[in-house]
């Protein structure tokens, strides 16, 4: 069993402020690492998957980078919007074994 | 293009009965997987398939099955039902496997009472 670990559990942020968290994950047998926003009511949505090491992604105000050596991945929030508010959740495949494990998650909460 | 559908989108079922849940994947994807959530669970993997194979299968009891049809469309059945199957069941395709970003239905809600 992959362990995906996030942290922190959640968070509160004034809206217009700036935010990161983190993905931690064994750094051997890496192969992908996917970051998903899951909203109230909502499915959860695909924001990024990032396979190179010192990879770099960005979406809008949202942006992630990932080290495979040492096993994390932070993901930021620029300038936060209440829209912002939701479940942060990382998720990597077990290699090749065609199962995604995914962290407990980052509930994020953007007071207006 | 059309998203991934799943239906009921909502069921209640009483202990000891079975139920039958069905995912319609975007047209293109070959890899279907399910997922459970439970209140203060993450998303816990069920299984996945591939071109009608199950090709991974989570840590679940034997009650909990599923298939994949030509189409790429599945289905996941539990059988003697249980208290603690109350969840949110999601699936998601992708392209070729989990490696791939995966595309969510809007899940199914069970209530087993």
């Amino acid at each position: 069993i992959l362990n995906v670990e996030q942290s922190p559990q959640s968070l509160h942020v004034q809206e217009g402020d700036s935010t990161n968290f983190t993905c931690s994950f064994p750094s051997s047998n890496f192969y992908a690492l996917h970051w998903y926003r899951w909203e109230t009511a909502k499915s959860p949505e695909a924001l990024f998957v990032m396979t190179l090491n010192g990879d770099e992604k960005k979406k809008g105000r949202i942006s992630a980078t990932l080290n495979t050596k040492e096993g994390y991945s932070y993901l930021y929030i620029k300038g936060s919007q209440p829209e912002d508010s939701a479940t942060y959740l990382c998720a990597l495949p077990e290699g090749n074994d065609y199962k995604l494990s995914f962290g407990a998650g980052t509930t994020v909460t953007v007071r207006a | 293009k059309a998203g991934v559908t799943q239906t009921p989108r909502y069921l209640i079922k009483t202990r000891g009965q079975q139920v039958t849940l069905s995912c319609s994947p975007i047209s293109g994807h070959r890899s279907v997987s399910w997922y459970q959530q439970t209140p203060g669970q993450g998303l816990q993997f069920l299984f996945e398939y591939f071109s009608e194979t199950q090709r991974n299968k989570g840590n679940f009891p034997g009650r909990f099955s599923g298939r994949q049809f030509s189409n790429s469309r599945s289905e996941m059945n539990v059988s003697t039902l249980e208290l603690g199957d109350s969840a949110l069941y999601l699936c998601a395709s992708s392209l070729l496997s989990s490696s791939y970003e995966q595309y969510f239905g809007p899940g199914t809600r069970l209530t087993v009472t």
